[in-house]
């Protein structure tokens, strides 16, 4: 099946700081998701991308869907101790019929902030 | 309020048994799916469904089983015959549309002793 890459796998940063991960892949994708999960709850949306080259932002969040519908970014600035948590990245491509509920996630980016 | 539950929060279970986790939504969704967490991974598909009476399996299925008899309710079975079930289970459901976002439960974490 289709794979993402996310990187970094875990960030440690000081509150105040600016932030910045990654998903690529081998495949091309036609929607891009970000989510946050806090531990032991689900994942809240964060931004959703539908067009290369897309930029959206969301207050501090701002995320990209890549020209080569490759890859996404999402940067979080002047973080705060409430972004801590697990980023995932999820994409979705669209099958020979038209239409595809399936999304394929990366494993996530472990984010702690220092007060 | 609208959104998705999941109950209950925590469940045990002793080897051997069959567990089933409910899933629960009034966002007039179409669309719903399970998925499986462990440390470390990213979420993984177990099964979906598009509309009630249909569902298909996704990434992961073997060892699941699920039913789709209202638009509401999407119940996830764990049997004995899967090996390793002890993870963190997320329903999520969606409108149904081409390019629809998934928006997800609390998560159920079951551990099987």
């Amino acid at each position: 099946g289709q794979q993402l890459n996310q990187s970094p796998q875990s960030m440690f940063i000081q509150e105040g700081e600016d932030v910045s991960m990654n998903c690529t892949s081998s495949s091309i994708f036609n929607t891009w998701l970000w989510y946050k999960q806090d531990p032991g709850e689900g994942p809240v949306l964060l931004i959703a991308l539908y067009k290369a080259g897309e930029l959206t932002s969301n207050g501090r969040l701002t995320a990209q869907f890549g020209i080569t519908r490759k890859d996404s970014f999402l940067n979080i600035s002047a973080s705060i101790p409430s972004d801590v948590g697990i980023y995932f990245c999820a994409g979705r491509i669209r099958n020979s019929g038209g239409s595809n509920y399936k999304l394929t996630f990366g494993k996530g980016t472990l984010l702690t902030v220092n007060p | 309020d609208g959104g998705i539950t999941q109950s209950p929060k925590y469940l045990f279970r002793k080897e051997g048994q069959n567990v089933t986790l409910s899933c629960e939504q009034n966002l007039n969704h179409d669309a719903m799916y399970w998925y499986r967490q462990d440390p470390g991974q990213g979420l993984r598909l177990i099964y979906y469904s598009q509309i009630v009476n249909d569902f298909q399996k996704g990434d992961i299925a073997e060892g699941y089983s699920v039913s789709r008899e209202k638009k509401e309710s999407f119940p996830l079975t764990v049997t004995s015959a899967q090996k390793n079930p002890t993870a963190f289970y997320l329903c999520a459901s969606s409108i149904g549309r081409v390019d629809d976002t998934q928006y997800f439960g609390p998560g159920t974490r079951l551990t099987v002793l």
